[in-house]
């Protein structure tokens, strides 16, 4: 079966501006879940979404957003981008809430902010 | 606030030798503890899970842990390491209790095997 999809794979942006990632989930699968990795703080979570519904959302700023569609696909969005926002940025998806149903992770979205 | 801390940063091993990694959770409610493993230029797998019942899990490539509720720790073995477990290794809890369905990583183990 197809795994999670992240797109871009990798991307390089300026101070101050914007970016979207998207996730597109296992078929099925109806709960997505953000996770941010850095060297520095390891992996935390950002937002957890399900049925098109934001269920949870980590400690990080409001720069920090994101949606869910009804084909279960998820985008997150940066404003006003800092140089801390480089990392790796994780989506999980499970078929129902919870690492419990089985998290199968994507590759990443690299993101560089210069 | 959970947390999640992994006693060692990197560990290198020569093929053959036993392993344990250390992990211990801080939080005193019923928590889903995970051990996920990342390959070079892979994506995150899990290795093994614990919700109830057995304290002994066994896992995938002959990885198990034992989760120890009197010391808050959920420690990953393995009997015989061989080269290709050389990744980065994860472990992770999960609040159970409220709903939150986050999960809370430590920082990681590099495990390196020598050949």
């Amino acid at each position: 079966k197809a795994g999670v999809t992240q797109t871009p794979r990798y991307l390089i942006k300026t101070r101050g501006q914007q970016v979207t990632l998207s996730c597109s989930p296992i078929s099925g699968h109806r709960s997505v879940s953000w996770y941010q990795q850095t060297p520095g703080q390891g992996l935390q979570f950002l937002f957890e979404y399900f049925s098109e519904t934001q269920r949870n959302k980590g400690n990080f700023p409001g720069r920090f957003s994101g949606r869910q569609f009804s084909n279960s696909r998820s985008e997150m969005n940066v404003s006003t981008l800092e140089l801390g926002d480089s990392a790796l940025y994780l989506c999980a998806s499970s078929r129902q809430r919870g690492a419990g149903h089985g998290y199968t992770f994507g590759s990443g979205t690299r993101l560089t902010v210069v | 606030a959970q947390s999640v801390s992994q006693h060692n940063h990197h560990v290198i091993l020569s093929e053959a030798a036993s392993l344990e990694l250390g992990c211990n959770y801080s939080y005193g409610g019923t928590v889903n503890l995970f051990w996920y493993v990342q390959y070079p230029g892979q994506h995150l797998q899990l290795l093994l899970k614990y919700f109830s019942g057995d304290p002994l899990v066994k896992g995938i490539k002959g990885f198990e842990a034992e989760f120890i509720k009197s010391k808050f720790s959920f420690n990953l073995r393995k009997p015989s390491v061989q080269w290709s477990d050389t990744a980065e290794y994860f472990c992770a809890v999960e609040n159970s209790g409220a709903g939150s369905y986050q999960l809370t990583f430590g920082k990681g183990t590099k495990l390196s095997v020598i050949p």
